[in-house]
């Protein structure tokens, strides 16, 4: 099974100060047809998932462009170029590339202000 | 509008069954897979099922495979989730979520989980 192991798993940041979250795969994410299915989501305190990033880089519909991912192969990051208070929550990181046997999520980062 | 609501949740005693529904509106529900996804209450989000935009296949997490079934009603725009010989450990809020779209000749490969429901609770005590 593919592991997706994320770090930290807290995150205490100053608002207006960057802040960077890594997701690891212990597998290759990239797919038979070339993409790599990496996303990001952003579960605030009593809601729903919500997702920000697909496909590894692309940001959803309505979401800040402060938000933005990176990464390659096994290694990703979500990085929040200015942390507002609205951005409080937890985040986490989920492949769909070796689907159907399993989407995988990661152990969740939880962001706070410091 | 476009949202998925659940509903079914609520407390059962282990060994017993529940059904869960996810009611879709504002989209057209039969070119969409749906997903299952369970959080366990202060944990993290854990994938449980999948089914095709036309029932075709099913697809189930190893801790839930033999117990849990997915189905849907596109007639009804609805997703269910059987849930029978429920254990303490099943007990979590359970998010039904969209899948990939399908069109008469193709599908979208990862455009999973861009919409979610706001989630039912299903606490599994005696």
């Amino acid at each position: 099974d593919v592991v997706m192991t994320q770090s930290p798993l807290s995150l205490p940041v100053t608002l207006g100060q960057p802040a960077s979250i890594s997701c690891r795969s212990s597998q290759s994410l990239v797919y038979s047809d070339g993409n790599t299915y990496l996303n990001w989501f952003q579960q605030r305190p009593g809601q729903s998932p919500r997702r920000l990033i697909y496909k590894v880089s692309n940001r959803d519909s309505g979401v800040p462009d402060r938000f933005s991912g990176s990464g390659s192969g096994t290694d990703f990051t979500l990085k929040i170029s200015r942390v507002e208070a609205e951005d409080v929550g937890v985040y986490y990181c989920m492949q769909g590339t070796h689907w159907p046997l399993t989407w995988t999520f990661g152990q969740g980062t939880k962001v706070e202000i410091k | 509008q476009v949202q998925l609501v659940e509903s079914g949740g609520g407390v059962v005693q282990p060994g017993r069954s529940l059904r869960l529904s996810c009611a879709a509106s504002g989209f057209t529900f039969s070119s969409y897979g749906m997903h299952w996804v369970r959080q366990a209450p202060g944990k993290g989000l854990e994938w449980v099922a999948v089914i095709w935009y036309d029932g075709s296949n099913k697809y189930y997490a190893d801790s839930v495979k033999g117990r849990f079934t997915i189905s849907r009603d596109n007639s009804k725009n609805t997703l269910y989730l059987q849930m029978n010989s429920l254990r303490a450990e099943d007990t979590a809020v359970y998010y039904c979520a969209r899948g990939i779209y399908c069109s008469s000749t193709s599908c979208s490969y990862g455009g999973d989980f861009d919409l979610w429901g706001r989630g039912t609770l299903v606490t599994v005590s005696s």
